[in-house]
């Protein structure tokens, strides 16, 4: 089973701060990995996908980069409505395995 | 506009199936290239995918649960089921349906339903 791992799992950042979260998966998996964005209460929204590709209109603050087996999120400058937790999520496999999330909280 | 919406039983006790549907507008079940899965997550707890369908009725489910799960299209065309059997505590959580978008390779989930929250309790 491939399992997709998180750092940090959360993290303490003001706003207008450059943020890095990181995504490894335990086997190879190209550049098929995705990031979403889960507020309270929310489903998750889709943001980067295939590594590195922008959704439409999410800003462009966000960034994905990386393959292979590990990946980065970057928020170029932390806004407050960028608050929630970051997910990945791999597609190479059928499993379509999720990481275990990091919060990106208020300092 | 593309969206989904999950309906089904708030409250189900342990032993009984579960069964959600998803209802979507603004795409057919039946478009070449359509794929949806049903997501789940337990309360303060990471994703968990569950199962998906094609629009030529091909299945996939995680292995874990692959005994436990069924997912098919609705009587109602632009419906998908998901039967779950023998459901326990641990089952509590919110479940979500998402279009599945592939491209050059690769897919994602994009848009999902708001989520139904199924609490399993005696």
């Amino acid at each position: 089973d491939i399992q997709m791992t998180q750092s940090p799992s959360s993290l303490s950042a003001s706003v207008g701060d450059r943020v890095t979260i990181t995504c490894r998966a335990s086997q190879s998996i190209s550049s098929s990995l995705n990031w979403y964005q889960q507020k309270p209460g929310k489903a998750p929204k889709l943001l980067i996908y295939a590594a590195s590709s922008l959704q439409s209109g999410v800003p462009s603050r966000f960034s994905g980069s990386g393959s292979r087996t590990e990946f980065t999120l970057t928020i170029s400058s932390l806004q407050p409505e960028d608050f929630a937790v970051y997910y990945c999520q791999q597609s190479y496999y059928t499993s379509f395995t999720f990481g275990p999330g990091t919060k990106v909280e208020i300092k | 506009q593309v969206t989904l919406k999950e309906s089904g039983p708030v409250l189900v006790k342990p032993a009984q199936t579960l069964t959600l549907t998803c209802s979507v507008s603004g795409f057919s079940l039946n478009t070449t290239g359509m794929r949806l899965s049903w997501i789940r997550q337990p309360p303060g707890k990471a994703l968990e995918w569950l199962a998906r369908i094609d629009w030529d009725d091909e299945k996939f489910y995680r292995p874990s649960l692959r005994t436990r799960l069924s997912i098919s299209k609705g009587t109602s065309k632009n419906q998908v089921v998901l039967t779950m059997t023998n459901m326990d505590p641990v089952d509590t959580g919110t479940y979500y349906c998402a279009r599945m978008e592939y491209n050059r390779g690769y897919s994602w989930f994009d848009p999902w339903g708001q989520g139904t929250l199924v609490t399993v309790s005696s």
